[in-house]
């Protein structure tokens, strides 16, 4: 079954607006949290790593006080994105680093969804 | 429920011919795609298939049956470079991806 999700799974918003994605790790805790961005048929590009209790790291290129990251405790992350603009129109994904049952492995990611975010 | 099955890990050895296999169950079926992903980094996108069949693209070759919900990735020409996760990951009728566990494939020379 799923580990991690996100809510919502789409939203359209109109220009302008803030838009809050959330990402919840199910039944575990997630010490890392990922967030990506999709575009269509291409590899995903990590938009920021996010520790729990502290600021998220962003990658070179996104701009933190556009993408708001809070993880404010272990099963949960949110991303928001203020004042979106139609280029911000994207698949936005999430993924959560848990140790692993299997190997107890804690390299393992589960990756959510996806929140698919329209801007009019 | 939304299923999708794949080997934990698989071994094999360089220059050779690795097949991972995947199977799913999504509510409705808008394509499977399948990533590639190093310790570390960002999954990268290999390949997406909507319609049955084969789909080559230099050494990687994607497989996809929806009518057995099956797929399967196959590497020929097997480098070192290659070991990594490889991600198997059906979107749904919502346009939702389901994730695959992720088979570990390591290259031994």
């Amino acid at each position: 079954g799923a580990v991690v999700s996100q809510h919502p799974s789409w939203v359209i918003c109109k220009s302008g607006t803030s838009v809050k994605i959330e990402c919840r790790s199910l039944d575990f805790q997630a010490t890392t949290m990922f967030w990506y961005r999709q575009f269509p048929k291409q590899s995903l590009m990590l938009m920021a790593t996010s520790n729990e209790g502290s600021k998220a790291t962003y990658e070179q290129g996104v701009e933190k006080d556009k993408f708001l990251i809070n993880h404010a405790s272990l099963t949960l992350s949110t991303l928001t994105v203020t004042s979106a603009h139609p280029e911000d129109s994207s698949f936005y994904i999430c993924s959560a680093k848990i140790v692993d049952p299997r190997t107890e492995s804690t390299d393992t990611q589960y990756f959510g969804p996806g929140t698919r975010l329209t801007v009019l | 429920g939304q299923n999708i099955d794949q080997p934990t890990e698989m071994t094999a050895t360089e220059g050779a011919i690795v097949q991972i296999n995947c199977t799913y169950q999504t509510s409705g079926f808008n394509g499977l795609f399948w990533y590639q992903q190093h310790a570390g980094e960002a999954p990268t996108f290999l390949s997406y298939n909507v319609l049955d069949g084969l789909e080559e693209k230099g050494r990687f070759s994607s497989f996809l049956s929806r009518s057995k919900g099956y797929s399967y990735l196959l590497l020929k020409e097997l480098q070192m470079k290659d070991s990594a996760s490889y991600l198997c990951a059906s979107m749904d009728s919502n346009y939702q991806l389901i994730w695959g566990a992720g088979t570990k494939l390591i290259i031994k020379p």
